[in-house]
């Protein structure tokens, strides 16, 4: 078994600000993903890396970059925050193949004030 | 690319009811599928992955049918509780090499007790 470990479980910026968030995974997965779930919908791909020296850009990636610092961590930044991008945003893992679930993390909550 | 229908959005039945929620996609090269729950503030939990070759797949308490013909993809919760009130979504993916899912919006299940 393994888990995910998103920090920190509540954000708050200001309008403007640029913030980080960051996932540990211990699956020894390779391929972990960023989503962006807005109140009450589905959830949306801002980011990906598909092994540990890879970056890939999802639907969402405008105003947001990533890093893949190693293996078992993925860190998502917003570049600028805004009003209009509070949702909670949620990490995933999965071992490398289209045949793999992918295993969530519990969500950071990003509050823009 | 791939594109996903999730139907209903909201869904609401009595305790003991059947649900039953639809996925639709267009990629004919699709071949593995999730259904994830999302309880209420939590994460998403993987509930079954389905490959095209299998039609027919039981968990417990619900069942996964995959229509390859019509592209469709649906849970059927049988005699549901209120434990199973959440949000449930759909996910595909394909041999493209790109490792993406590609979610349906979800569908809010509310069973009455």
């Amino acid at each position: 078994g393994g888990i995910i470990t998103q920090t920190p479980k509540f954000l708050i910026g200001q309008e403007g600000q640029k913030l980080t968030l960051k996932c540990q995974q211990n699956f020894n997965h390779d391929t972990m993903y960023w989503y962006r779930q807005d109140s009450g919908k589905g959830l949306r791909l801002i980011y990906y890396s598909i092994t540990e020296n890879d970056l890939q850009k999802g639907d969402l990636s405008e105003g947001y970059d990533a890093s893949r610092e190693k293996k078992s961590s993925f860190s998502l930044t917003v570049t600028s925050a805004q009003k209009n991008e509070m949702a909670v945003f949620l990490c995933a893992s999965s071992h490398l193949g289209v045949s793999y679930e992918q295993y969530f993390g519990p969500g950071t909550r990003l509050t823009v004030l | 690319g791939e594109q996903v229908e999730q139907r209903p959005p909201h869904l609401s039945v009595r305790e003991g009811d059947s649900a039953v929620i639809t996925c639709t996609y267009t990629d004919p090269n699709s071949y593995y599928f999730f259904w994830y729950k999302q309880e209420p503030g939590a994460s998403l939990q993987l509930l079954m992955k389905v490959f095209s070759s299998t039609e027919i797949n039981e968990g417990q308490g619900f069942t996964v049918l995959l229509n390859k013909k019509d592209k469709r993809l649906s849970l059927n919760l049988t005699a549901a509780h209120p434990g199973d009130s959440a949000a449930y979504f759909c996910a595909v993916s394909a041999n493209t090499g790109n490792y993406k899912y590609v979610f349906g919006a979800g569908t809010r299940l509310k069973v009455i007790a």
